[in-house]
């Protein structure tokens, strides 16, 4: 099974602020890999997926990068409504698995 | 516009036999590419990723709990069930079913909490 360890578990952040989230893999997921926002009570939404491309309505302000085990999500300035926890998934290899989030907190 | 809903019991009893049915519209589950999958995530924890059906037929499981799952799919219903036989209380999750085209989850139910409780 392909391990997705997201750091750091919480991150204390200002609004404004740019923001950088890390998700390792523990072995390579190509491209194949996506980016979810869940706000409290909420389902997951969809942010980026194919490690780069932002689904369908997202703010620019939302960019990912990487490839093969090492990806991040890049907040390029915090909106209030950005605080939430953020999860990524690869769907590379069976069983499609998630990280273990990272939640952003207003500081 | 692609919209899923989760249905079932809120509560189930240890040993019991949990069936969900996942409903939707605004796609065919018949068309290349797309597939809908389940993802649980217990109170205050991760999401989890359980299974998926393709429009082929195809279908995968989480190997953690692939003897307690099945997944079926009703096309002409627009419908999606999730079957998990032996429920325990560490099972006690919100359930989500997701639109998935070519394994991105970008669509998602809004979740069904079931408790597992004797």
């Amino acid at each position: 099974e392909t391990v997705m360890t997201q750091s750091p578990a919480t991150l204390s952040v200002s609004p404004g602020e740019r923001v950088t989230l890390s998700c390792r893999a523990s072995q390579s997921v190509d491209s194949n890999l996506a980016w979810y926002q869940q706000k409290p009570g909420q389902a997951p939404r969809l942010l980026i997926y194919g490690a780069s491309t932002r689904a369908t309505g997202i703010p620019a302000r939302f960019s990912g990068s990487g490839s093969g085990t090492d990806f991040t999500l890049t907040i390029s300035s915090l909106q209030s409504e950005d605080f939430a926890v953020y999860y990524c998934q690869q769907y590379s290899n069976w069983p499609y698995t998630f990280g273990q989030g990272t939640k952003l907190d207003i500081q | 516009q692609i919209t899923l809903k989760e249905s079932g019991p809120t509560l189930v009893k240890p040993t019991q036999t949990l069936t969900l049915t996942c409903t939707f519209s605004g796609f065919s589950l018949s068309t290349y590419g797309v597939g809908v999958g389940w993802i649980r995530q217990p109170p205050g924890k991760a999401l989890e990723w359980l299974a998926l059906i393709y429009w082929n037929d195809d279908n995968r499981y989480s190997p953690s709990l692939k003897s307690s799952l099945t997944i079926t799919k009703d096309t002409s219903r627009n419908q999606v069930v999730l079957r998990m036989t032996n429920m325990d209380p560490v099972d006690t999750a919100t359930y989500y079913c997701a639109h998935s085209i070519w394994n991105v989850h970008d669509y998602w139910g809004q979740g069904t909490l079931v408790s597992v409780s004797s």
